[in-house]
């Protein structure tokens, strides 16, 4: 699986948007980026997922760069319950032990009032 | 609809016990795996399974055990608890193959003295 590197962490006031960054320079053509969170050593929570198009659903949108190099993380609004620790993972759309999620340390997003 | 269910949610044990992690999903996926997760890190990948029957180790799996009889159970089994194996333990499964996100269990804290 691809690497992916996130800043260690990053503060966001309470209603406005959180624009967390990945990078993830040696993504393959068949490896999805995926984004997960995780509250206060919860279970990590799906958030979005892409593979080359931008996308968005209820939660937030994800923005990938046009050569799929880097993509970012939007939280149009956030609130103080979005603080929590992101984690981008690229992974490949393949079953078996190409589908595992290989976790890294993530950025730890602090909303703040 | 429960999603993935692990029991218990915090368990003590003393240095050689042996104890069962219980993980169960009704959601009819095919695709389980344990993760751990220790303080200021990323959730690592212990063991995970692509089907009933089917097991395969992921990054840390040495003092585990696991076996999947049934769709539904993947069982993480110590066989004798060290205190390097205090950790946070969380279940997580998807539908195999594509693109599908992982569901997470809310984790079961174990602290080996």
């Amino acid at each position: 699986d691809a690497k992916t590197t996130q800043p260690p962490s990053m503060d966001c006031a309470e209603g406005r948007a959180a624009n967390l960054p990945c990078n993830h320079s040696t993504i393959s053509g068949n490896e999805y980026v995926y984004w997960y969170r995780q509250i206060h050593s919860q279970g990590p929570q799906y958030i979005i997922h892409g593979l080359k198009n931008n996308e968005t659903n209820e939660m937030a949108s994800l923005i990938i760069t046009e050569d799929r190099k880097s993509s970012t993380l939007i939280l149009p609004h956030a609130t103080l319950r979005d603080t929590a620790v992101y984690y981008c993972i690229v992974r490949f759309n393949y079953g078996g032990s190409q589908g595992n999620l290989i976790f890294g340390k993530g950025t730890k997003l602090s909303v703040k009032p | 609809n429960a999603g993935v269910t692990q029991t218990p949610k915090f368990q003590v044990l003393k240095t050689g016990q042996s104890m069962t992690l219980q993980c169960a999903q009704d959601m009819n996926h095919e695709y389980m795996s344990w993760y751990r997760q220790d303080p200021g890190m990323g959730l690592r990948l212990i063991h995970y399974s692509v089907g009933a029957g089917i097991t395969d180790q992921g990054e840390v799996p040495n003092g585990y055990n696991v076996s999947r009889s049934t769709t539904e159970d993947f069982p993480l089994r110590l066989l004798s608890a060290a205190p390097s194996q205090t950790s946070v333990y969380f279940c997580a499964s998807r539908e195999d193959g594509g693109n599908q996100p992982q569901h997470f269990g809310d984790g079961t804290r174990l602290s080996i003295l």
